[in-house]
């Protein structure tokens, strides 16, 4: 099925803390998981993205990291700033048998505040 | 040039009319996709258009009708739309369209209001 949870859906941090959201996806032939942050108003942009060949994959202050067996991956931000407040989305690559391709769904998104 | 273009960005229109949003990119990518994202909610794919060809269509009702004139052009054809159908619509593309995809690059979106 078509199916990525995301959690938390808000989730509220002091400046200077880690943040970390979760999903689970439902189709065991995904293999590409990227996240995006939108800001208020703004255009959905990608952060970091991880394929299923590789467990952990790390940017600055950003990681991703995948479990393939337990089927979900997860975002962590390290020290985080004000400026990394914004709705978080994952995603998952959902392979369609009769267009032989594959196309992205979104999770639910967590809209993540960052406090100074 | 890593932008998709969209326009315009605000459109107001009643029940009876037509319009069309327009979306453009000069970065050489071969897939262009409309979404539809209402307020709080992610991103839901309408369509796919690759080399120019609509490859996926989620089912979308026929008072939209996508276009791709070339490579570098998407338009979203509005006719005869509900209030329900209000909401920021992206225009995305990416390199190729297939078992991988890839990155998306999106638009900033056309807000749509249907009164």
């Amino acid at each position: 099925g078509e199916n990525v949870e995301q959690h938390p859906s808000t989730l509220s941090v002091q400046e200077g803390d880690s943040a970390v959201i979760k999903c689970t996806y439902s189709d065991s032939a995904s293999n590409y998981f990227p996240w995006y942050k939108q800001e208020l108003g703004k255009r959905p942009q990608l952060i970091i993205d991880i394929r299923s060949n590789v467990g952990e994959k790390k940017d600055q202050r950003i990681a991703v990291t995948l479990n393939k067996t337990a089927k979900h991956f997860s975002l962590h931000i390290t020290e985080t700033q004000p400026e990394d407040s914004a709705v978080y989305f994952c995603a998952a690559s959902i392979f369609t048998l009769i267009q032989g391709a594959q196309k992205l769904v979104f999770g639910q998104g967590t809209r993540l505040t960052i406090n100074p | 040039d890593t932008e998709v273009t969209q326009t315009p960005k605000h459109l107001v229109m009643g029940m009876t009319n037509k319009k069309s949003l327009k979306c453009e990119q000069h970065m050489g990518h071969r897939a262009m996709y409309w979404y539809k994202q209402k307020a709080k909610k992610p991103p839901e794919l309408m369509f796919v258009y690759s080399y120019e060809k609509l490859s996926i269509n989620e089912s979308v009702p026929s008072r939209f009708s996508p276009e791709c004139p070339n490579s570098s052009l998407l338009n979203l054809h509005l006719h005869a739309l509900q209030p329900e159908d209000s909401a920021l619509y992206l225009c995305a593309s990416s390199q190729v369209w297939g078992l991988n995809t890839g990155e998306l690059f999106f638009g900033e979106g056309s807000r749509l209001t249907v009164l």
